[in-house]
């Protein structure tokens, strides 16, 4: 069970946007920042947000995110093939511990 | 160019215990802090410790707390997870990544390619 719950799974048409959630709880979202990451199959993930909606140079801005209270959430507009992926939230954690979301398997329809 | 590079991994008993290795290069490696990241077959991310950019500050997962131990040699640019007591639920790859906007913040900005640790009889 992870300590972050985001959907197991999310899918959407080529060029339509999809939003990813991710709840956590005062201890780690409420006060610390979000990021997220995209695992592409048989490969190391791939760190798209930081700092809950800061994206690292060479991120298409088609990748948003977004954080209230306890919650945060990924946003890709027009989807393509290639967004076919894994994507994790992850936060740090008052209690000294770094967590991440389950996952949820994006499908592009 | 930035670079991370694990090793070390592979078939061990459990009870016992393994070293991995994660060599760093491609930029100022006393600068960062650095993670272990870990992820079971077919499952999800995990994870497991931080070591700060001196050595002086170290934070383990729950899971592993006790057992592993996270350290640095930045003469050498490489940090080290010495892995004791290993179980079969310890399976996984192993990845080591920098930690590149702010200080336990979890954004890790490069990762390596993994290696894969498996606890099996």
């Amino acid at each position: 069970q992870s300590v972050l719950t985001q959907p197991p799974s999310a899918s959407g048409a080529p060029g339509q946007r999809v939003t990813i959630s991710c709840s956590g709880s005062s201890s780690n979202i409420g006060t610390n920042t979000v990021n997220w990451y995209q695992q592409l199959p048989g490969t190391a993930p791939k760190l798209l947000i930081y700092s809950n909606n800061q994206r690292p140079s060479g991120v298409p801005d088609r990748f948003s995110g977004s954080k209230s209270g306890t919650s945060a959430s990924l946003a890709i507009s027009g989807l393509q093939s290639e967004d076919e992926a894994d994507y994790y939230c992850a936060a740090w954690d008052d209690s000294l511990n770094g967590v991440f979301g389950g996952g949820t398997k994006l499908t592009v329809l | 160019q930035v670079q991370v590079v694990e090793s070390g991994g592979g078939v061990v008993q459990p009870g016992r215990s393994l070293r991995l290795s994660c060599a760093a290069s491609g930029f100022s490696f006393s600068d960062y802090g650095m993670h272990w990241v870990r992820q079971a077959p077919g499952k999800g991310l995990e994870w497991v410790a931080l070591i700060f950019f001196d050595g002086s500050i170290k934070y383990y997962g729950d899971s592993v707390k006790g057992r592993f131990t996270i350290s640095r040699d930045n003469s050498k640019n490489t940090v080290y997870l010495q892995m004791s007591s290993l179980r079969a639920d310890d399976t996984a790859v192993y990845y080591c990544a920098r930690e590149e906007y702010g200080v336990a913040s979890l954004s890790l900005d490069y990762w390596g390619q993994g290696t894969l640790v498996n606890v099996s009889s």
